[in-house]
């Protein structure tokens, strides 16, 4: 089936630590973006790729970073340096206007 | 500076009755205006769209109904259901130019009461 795969879907992460959000998809988008949730603020998008090799920041980029090496795949790292992370992550792809999002990764520092 | 604004934030409506969600947008150069089902735990997904050169679009219970003039653009969803008590995010992108980045309003927690 094609789609959108979030891995984990929970992660728990220690105070100054680095964690690595997984995102594959096989709908062969050429545009991925990593969306933030969080209660009452709908989403906001951390960072954006339209193709291998090329990303921006989105609008709450900072403590966070991402790689576009494959077409398939769109990993986001949550840096020591992000004071909040604990939220939901939502990985996207799009072709065209219609956006396509996985299941999400819920991350909780303890 | 939120670009789609979102209203209201929770809504409860009983089974059968209508749900209307509403948004404002601010920057006139956006010209998709998609709607986004998020059921708890899940991703969100198409619910359905509009572009501007229409004033109404509609599937089965829900319709998109999109004032220009206002910045404006609601949704509709007509004897609702238990079923669709989720949250739903209106949401706004330029197309092309801006590679389909969506602004997102902050979304309506929506129960239908059986």
């Amino acid at each position: 089936d094609g789609g959108i795969t979030q891995s984990p879907k929970y992660l728990f992460r220690k105070e100054g630590q680095n964690v690595t959000l997984s995102c594959e998809q096989n709908l062969n988008h050429d545009a991925m973006y990593w969306y933030r949730q969080d209660p009452g603020q709908g989403l906001r998008l951390i960072y954006y790729s339209q193709i291998v090799n090329d990303f921006q920041k989105g609008d709450i980029a900072e403590g966070y970073s991402v790689s576009r090496e494959k077409k398939e795949s769109f990993p986001l790292t949550v840096t020591s340096a992000q004071k909040n992370p604990t939220a939901f992550y939502l990985c996207a792809s799009s072709i065209w206007t219609e956006a396509f999002f996985g299941q999400g990764t819920r991350l909780t520092v303890v | 500076q939120q670009q789609v604004k979102q209203s209201p934030q929770s809504l409860i409506v009983q089974k059968g009755g209508i749900s209307i969600i509403n948004c404002a947008y601010e920057n006139t150069a956006f010209d998709y205006f998609p709607w986004y089902q998020q059921f708890p735990g899940k991703g969100p997904a198409l619910l359905i769209a509009i572009r501007p050169d229409v004033s109404e679009k509609k599937e089965g219970r829900f319709t998109i109904s999109f004032n220009k003039s206002a910045k404006q653009f609601s949704l509709h969803i007509m004897d609702s259901q238990p079923g669709d008590s989720a949250t739903y995010f209106c949401a706004a992108s330029m197309t092309p130019g801006s590679n389909y980045k969506l602004t997102f309003g902050k979304g309506t927690l929506l129960t239908v009461n059986p």
